[in-house]
């Protein structure tokens, strides 16, 4: 089964950038999606098809994807961004796959 | 605006039944694939199953396989899932999303399911 793998926690001080990384075998070959949960809160998808931003998504958010990581980047952070970050992709044998997630933390 | 509005869920025994409901509106229900995704209290998101546009394909993940059962109406625009021989490890919040393949925009709010004696 296709796994991908979050690094569980990733902390930035604010107005720094915050670089969450979502690792899978030949993960570039794939679109990758991108949701942003808050507590108590329903998944908010931030970044879809590796790069794009849906409406209403700043600009802050962008996202890459190459060979075995996709990364998703936020620039100058804020403590509103303060949540749990989930990649999400598809593929032919294990259907629809989340990682494990990644806690924000802004100091 | 879209809205998905999951109902049905509760507190059962091991072993029991559940039926979820998921009541679209705002978009043009047949025209897109649905799924299901669970989250587990304090734990991460797992998908759980996905129907297509018709309702002729359906998609499990391993986990639910051969216990769970995603249908569709599109005259009512609502998405189920039926759960049957209800486990412990089932016990979590249970939401409605739009889309299959590509990326999910909506989501709704989710349903609590507790599996417990």
């Amino acid at each position: 089964s296709y796994v991908l793998t979050q690094p569980p926690s990733v902390s930035v001080a604010p107005g720094q950038t915050a670089r969450i990384t979502c690792g899978g075998t030949n993960i570039g070959s794939k679109s990758v999606h991108w949701y942003q949960q808050k507590p108590g809160q329903a998944p908010v998808l931030v970044v879809y098809d590796d790069s794009d931003r849906p409406s209403g998504i700043p600009e802050r958010f962008s996202g890459s994807n190459s060979g075995n990581t996709a990364t998703l980047t936020i620039s100058r952070v804020e403590a509103g961004d303060e949540a749990d970050y989930y990649c999400q992709v598809w593929d032919s044998t294990s259907d629809v796959v989340f990682g494990g997630g990644t806690k924000l933390t802004v100091l | 605006e879209v809205q998905l509005l999951e109902s049905g869920g509760g507190l059962v025994q091991p072993g029991g039944s559940l039926r979820l409901s998921c009541a679209a509106s705002g978009l043009t229900f047949s025209s897109y694939a649905m799924s299901w995704v669970r989250q587990a209290p304090g734990k991460g998101l797992e998908w759980v199953s996905s129907i297509s546009r018709g309702g002729g394909g359906t998609y499990y993940a391993d986990s639910v396989k051969g216990r769970f059962t995603i249908s569709r109406d599109n005259s009512k625009n609502t998405l189920y899932l039926q759960m049957n021989s209800l486990r412990a490890e089932d016990t979590a919040l249970y939401y409605c999303a739009k889309g299959y393949s590509s990326s999910w925009l909506y989501w709704g709010q989710g349903t609590l399911v507790t599996v417990s004696s």
